[in-house]
């Protein structure tokens, strides 16, 4: 069964330093999501992208997140310069077409020390 | 707009006894409803997703949950419940643009 995957499982980074989280959404989705749970808290949505645009973004995703699709398979969170709030466990989804259902990868643990 | 509400933070349950985790939910229109688990370290599971096709959803591992539109719930529940179900449970509702809007969750504990 095809599956998101996430890489790397768990990152840990000096505050101010970027960092890029990588996801390999299924492949016959259109639809590409990013969300962040942060300890002991809801899960939050961030960003959704379609058709090479995001489509809609949260108060969260301020100027210091990005995201892309650099080539047909993957799509990246960058943090241009990370704060120790930005800990958190970061989810990537795929969905679509023609479902709302969203299919989840493992996650990537950010630490920011 | 959109709002999840799960009435329990933990639930603790013995192996073999039913399962009953609440949601409740306030939405503008009609949305699509979903469980999702999250067994420790591990990613976000699809458990099981309403549409408008049937109030009585079932899942996967013997979830299943019913839609209320009265009482605007969801309820998951499960017959019986095994070691393995010992996990977080979240219950999603769309946003009208594919962004899911999440409950706190709930911890489920089972007793041996």
């Amino acid at each position: 069964e095809p599956e998101v995957t996430q890489t790397p499982s768990h990152q840990v980074t000096q505050m101010g330093q970027e960092v890029i989280l990588r996801c390999v959404p299924i492949s016959n989705h259109l639809y590409f999501y990013w969300y962040r749970q942060i300890l002991g808290q809801k899960v939050e949505f961030l960003v959704s992208f379609y058709n090479n645009e995001i489509s809609e973004k949260s108060e969260i995703f301020d100027d210091q997140f990005s995201v892309e699709r650099p080539d047909g398979s993957n799509f990246t969170l960058k943090i241009r310069s990370t704060k120790l709030e930005d800990s958190a466990m970061y989810f990537c989804a795929s969905g679509g077409p023609f479902t709302d259902t969203q299919y989840f990868g493992p996650g990537t643990r950010l630490t920011v020390l | 707009a959109q709002s999840v509400t799960q009435l329990d933070s933990h639930v603790s349950v013995s192996e073999g006894t039913p399962v009953l985790l609440r949601c409740n939910y306030s939405s503008s229109y009609s949305p699509s409803l979903f469980w999702y688990v999250q067994h420790p370290n591990k990613g976000l599971q699809l458990l099981l997703k309403y549409t408008s096709a049937a109030t009585l959803v079932k899942g996967i591992n013997g979830f299943e949950a019913e839609f209320k539109k009265s009482e605007t719930s969801f309820h998951l529940t499960k017959p019986s419940a095994h070691m393995s179900d010992a996990a977080e449970y979240f219950c999603v509702v769309t946003h009208s643009n594919y962004q899911l809007i999440w409950g706190a969750g709930t911890k489920l504990i089972i007793k041996p």
